[in-house]
């Protein structure tokens, strides 16, 4: 059964840049045709995509964000990353960290999150 | 890239039908067959329960079910239970590996 994982700090402070890591287990992050995504939800909020990077490291941004964000993955450690910068206390959020199996598809399997605050 | 519209709130008494709708427009629901629904219960994470506008996962149960007509989404839960007392997100692909959420639909059942 895959599994993933969020790790980083639950605290950041204002205008500095969050950096969040997603650990697969039980699966690797580069077999076609897996694509691996961010998705946040602010307190009482609605759910928004990130961005998504494939199993071949392409890179795809939500235009809103696309300024401030940059994702990566390392293979051998079955991690993909989220880096955020210039954060602001509306980035606080819980951050998850989900699977697609495919460009289109649906988010199929997920984290359970972790909620990073950002303070002044 | 706006987020698609789904009502604040909908309800049922147990054993009652309610039907949520997700309208986007004709550059996101409109035009792709790739809307999906999520259950979330309160400080859970997202379950997938619809894929591709009505296919179901393996073990969800077939009260729940999806549709789609020009540019509004629908989600079924048929049969209502206490457990589906939750808040339901579509999303839709939007082209260019870019994905819209809705804005969540609380069910209360009565």
């Amino acid at each position: 059964q895959l599994q993933l994982q969020e790790s980083g700090p639950g605290l950041v402070k204002s205008s500095e840049t969050l950096s969040l890591t997603c650990t697969v287990s039980d699966g690797s992050i580069n077999i076609n045709p897996y694509y691996w995504a961010w998705i946040r939800q602010a307190p009482g909020k609605g759910l928004e995509w990130i961005g998504t990077i494939s199993y071949d490291a392409r890179t795809y941004y939500n235009p809103s964000l696309r300024s401030r964000v940059i994702m990566s993955a390392d293979t051998s450690k079955k991690q993909f990353s989220l880096r955020l910068s210039s954060v602001t206390a509306a980035d606080t959020a819980v951050y998850y960290c989900a699977r697609h199996p495919g460009s289109a598809s649906e988010f199929d399997y997920w984290g359970q999150g972790t909620l990073v605050t950002v303070s002044s | 890239q706006s987020a698609l519209t789904q009502p604040p709130s909908a309800s049922g008494s147990p054993g009652q039908s309610v039907t949520i709708s997700c309208t986007g427009t004709s550059s996101d629901v409109g035009v792709y067959n790739y809307v999906s629904w999520y259950q979330q219960h309160p400080g859970k994470a997202p379950k997938l329960i619809i894929y591709e506008v009505s296919q179901r996962p393996s073990g969800v149960p077939d009260r729940f079910s999806g549709s789609k007509s020009g540019n509004t989404a629908s989600l079924t839960v048929s049969g209502l239970q206490a457990e589906d007392e939750a808040d339901y997100y579509c999303t839709s692909y939007a082209g260019r590996t870019t994905y819209v959420f809705g804005t969540g639909t609380k069910v209360t059942v009565l």
